[in-house]
């Protein structure tokens, strides 16, 4: 079945860290793919996707490429912030019936 | 713009107390969900209507009911409250097909 698996938190950084949080999936057919970013007592934002292989997603410093080899949407940002501090989620949605297909989240602390 | 708007924000229940959350969006988009989210599970899917009219069961439907009123308006009711539907709701909209979801901020609710 299609499943998505994201590492555990919390993730622990300091400022101006590198940032990656790992994202692999199981999907049948060609799924798009995307990460979601919950503040603290908000609903779920989209931050990115990507819709078919090698593409790459990128918003607010954060990028992620599609990687069908590998089956893998891992998250990435360069010099994180202290207001990056918040729950990622990875989701696949998949194309029979646009459902989406949610990870377990990953919680980001940022320290300054 | 409002986009998704939950009401209410947070409830506190006795064990078989019956209660409706509600949901409405003003950006016109023909699918609704309803997901229930829990500490390290991340979303699950409650019920979904992929338009005006139509509702179908997801991945945790029981203890639940759904009502598409109109286009804007998708309510999720709880007839016999039990500890177990303990949880924050989010209510969700999408377009059509790949498009993303957009998320209200949630209902918190607490059963006794």
């Amino acid at each position: 079945g299609n499943s998505v698996t994201q590492m555990e938190g919390p993730v622990t950084l300091s400022e101006e860290a590198f940032l990656t949080i790992n994202c692999t999936y199981t999907a049948t057919g060609y799924p798009s793919l995307f990460w979601y970013v919950q503040y603290p007592g908000e609903g779920l934002q989209l931050l990115l996707k990507a819709t078919k292989a090698d593409d790459k997603g990128s918003n607010k410093g954060f990028e992620a490429t599609y990687r069908k080899e590998t089956t893998s949407f891992h998250l990435e940002k360069g010099s994180v912030q202290v207001s990056d501090s918040a729950v990622y989620f990875c989701a696949l949605l998949v194309n029979s019936n646009y459902q989406l297909i949610w990870g377990a989240g990953t919680k980001l602390i940022i320290k300054p | 713009n409002a986009g998704v708007t939950q009401t209410p924000k947070f409830q506190v229940l006795k064990t078989g107390q019956s209660m409706t959350l509600q949901c409405a969006q003003d950006m016109n988009h023909n699918s609704m969900y309803w997901y229930r989210q829990d500490p390290g599970m991340g979303l699950r899917l409650i019920y979904y209507s992929a338009s005006e009219g139509t509702t179908d069961k997801g991945e945790v439907p029981n203890g639940y009911n759904v009502s598409r009123l109109n286009k804007r308006e998708f309510s999720l009711r709880l007839e016999s409250a039990a500890p177990s539907q303990t949880s924050v709701y989010f209510c969700a909209t999408q377009y059509e097909g790949e498009q993303p979801q957009h998320f209200g901020d949630g209902t918190r609710l607490s059963i006794l």
